[in-house]
């Protein structure tokens, strides 16, 4: 298997639920990043990870808690989340940290509904 | 501050015909990269095409080319012999060489007529 594969493709939870999005790469890249999309405004970084270390975090909420537990595997951990937070998550991820130069590989998203 | 502006949000082509998709961007950077990705319904996004700043000539990838005009801060994306596989969300995005990340656009949907 190859590319960026994200699990899973819709989710809707309540706003007292717990919940977590995987992301998985077999491209053997070294960064992997969250990203946020939601209608009418760019797509936002939320997290980046070098060789599984967090390297930035764009002041996103608590309620989200991301994990990586090696380069090929991101986690974002989602718990008392609020209706605002419904939009389509899509991990990436790119051969060197920066991504410059080459862009990013995307994974097809998880569509997030908060009830 | 880095900003990309795509100021259509919605364009239209017919099947086999040319389209123009624009892209501003401010930067006070000197190395820089610019880029198109291609978001269809499929929800991937998907990278259409690359330019480095430093380079003087566009970028061509198949059917997509880009008219790259530095001066004017300026990143059109070319679709010629359009066909329906192309109808998406386009996006440009704009890096700069010493930064990681991706500054986005708000996109453009194409519609393309049979």
């Amino acid at each position: 298997e190859t590319g960026v594969t994200q699990t899973p493709r819709h989710l809707v939870m309540g706003m007292t639920n717990k919940k977590s999005l995987k992301c998985e790469q077999h491209l053997g890249h070294n960064a992997m990043y969250w990203y946020k999309q939601s209608a009418k405004k760019p797509l936002e970084l939320m997290f980046v990870y070098n060789f599984k270390e967090q390297t930035e975090n764009n002041s996103v909420p608590s309620r989200f808690s991301p994990e990586c537990p090696n380069s090929s595997h991101l986690f974002l951990h989602l718990h008392t989340l609020q209706p605002e937070d419904s939009a389509l998550y899509l991990c990436a991820s790119s051969q060197e940290g920066g991504g410059r130069g080459y862009g990013y590989t995307f994974g097809s998203g998880t569509r997030l509904t908060v009830v | 501050a880095q900003t990309v502006t795509q100021s259509q949000p919605e364009m239209s082509v017919q099947e086999a015909e040319t389209v123009t998709l624009s892209c501003t961007y401010d930067t006070s950077e000197s190395d820089y990269y610019l880029f198109w990705y291609k978001q269809p319904p499929s929800r991937q996004m998907i990278l259409v095409i690359r330019q480095e700043a430093y380079k003087q000539q566009n970028a061509t990838e198949n059917r997509f080319s880009v008219n790259f005009q530095k001066a004017a801060k300026s990143f059109s994306l070319k679709i010629s012999d359009s066909q329906l596989g192309d109808a998406a969300m386009y996006f440009c995005a704009y890096n700069a060489g010493n930064n990681r990340k991706l500054i986005w656009g708000l996109g453009t949907s194409l519609a393309v007529n049979p």
